[in-house]
């Protein structure tokens, strides 16, 4: 079983640019959550994806958006890029039982975004 | 709201000293809390977890106890090892808000020789 996995695993961008990270979850997974974690802090919610639509959302500003395919997959797009942009970001995956996603969330190993 | 508080660091420890992190919690109804380790350079890995009063989660040594009259779940280990060094988030999850995370801000701990 592979896991939640991510890509790219770094990447380096500059300010006003647009980026686009993507995740898989772990095998069995339909429900998608995205974390921003700034260094030396603990993760902060983005939004949760099921059934390829945004079920929930944190306090992160229209610049974020994101997507989730059929296949359960999902993307986090981030546009006009800020250097306070530079962070970790994690995805993570669970199931779901009767529409609610499972309480236990399992984390890929994140994309380290650098913004100049 | 819901929100977590854990214990500032840095800790460092001798090995096979006792460790104890502190985490407190606010929540609006009845969280289910979790302990999560980041290795450096790693993503975020369940420790353990407790989802109502009184349960004690427990894995490699490490337990952590969901005490609701005290809203904490503080983390200890009877006799830490070098490969315990990481950081350590204190979590709750709450069912009413569609199980996102709030995490603590982390605590790095160093265990040395």
């Amino acid at each position: 079983d592979a896991g939640v996995t991510q890509s790219p695993t770094h990447l380096i961008k500059t300010r006003g640019q647009q980026v686009t990270l993507r995740c898989s979850p772990k095998s069995g997974h339909d429900t998608v959550s995205w974390y921003q974690q700034a260094l030396g802090q603990g993760p902060q919610f983005i939004f949760q994806y099921y059934e390829e639509e945004e079920r929930q959302r944190g306090n992160f500003p229209d610049r974020f958006s994101g997507h989730q395919f059929p296949n359960y997959s999902s993307e986090l797009n981030v546009n006009a890029l800020l250097l306070g942009d530079s962070a970790l970001y994690l995805c993570a995956s669970s199931e779901t039982d009767r529409g609610r996603s499972k309480e236990t969330q399992y984390f890929g190993p994140g994309t380290r975004l650098l913004v100049l | 709201g819901n929100s977590v508080t854990q214990m500032e660091g840095p800790v460092t420890l001798s090995e096979e000293a006792f460790l104890t992190i502190n985490c407190t919690y606010t929540a609006t109804g009845y969280p289910s809390l979790f302990w999560y380790v980041q290795y450096p350079g790693e993503g975020l890995q369940l420790l353990l977890k407790a989802t109502k009063a009184d349960d004690k989660g427990s894995n490699k040594g490490f337990e952590a106890t969901y005490r609701k009259e005290t809203t904490s779940f503080h983390l200890e280990k009877g006799s830490v090892q070098v490969s315990d060094s990481a950081v350590y988030f204190c979590a709750l999850s709450y069912w009413g808000t569609g199980n996102q995370f709030y995490f603590g801000t982390g605590t790095s701990l160093t265990v040395i020789p």
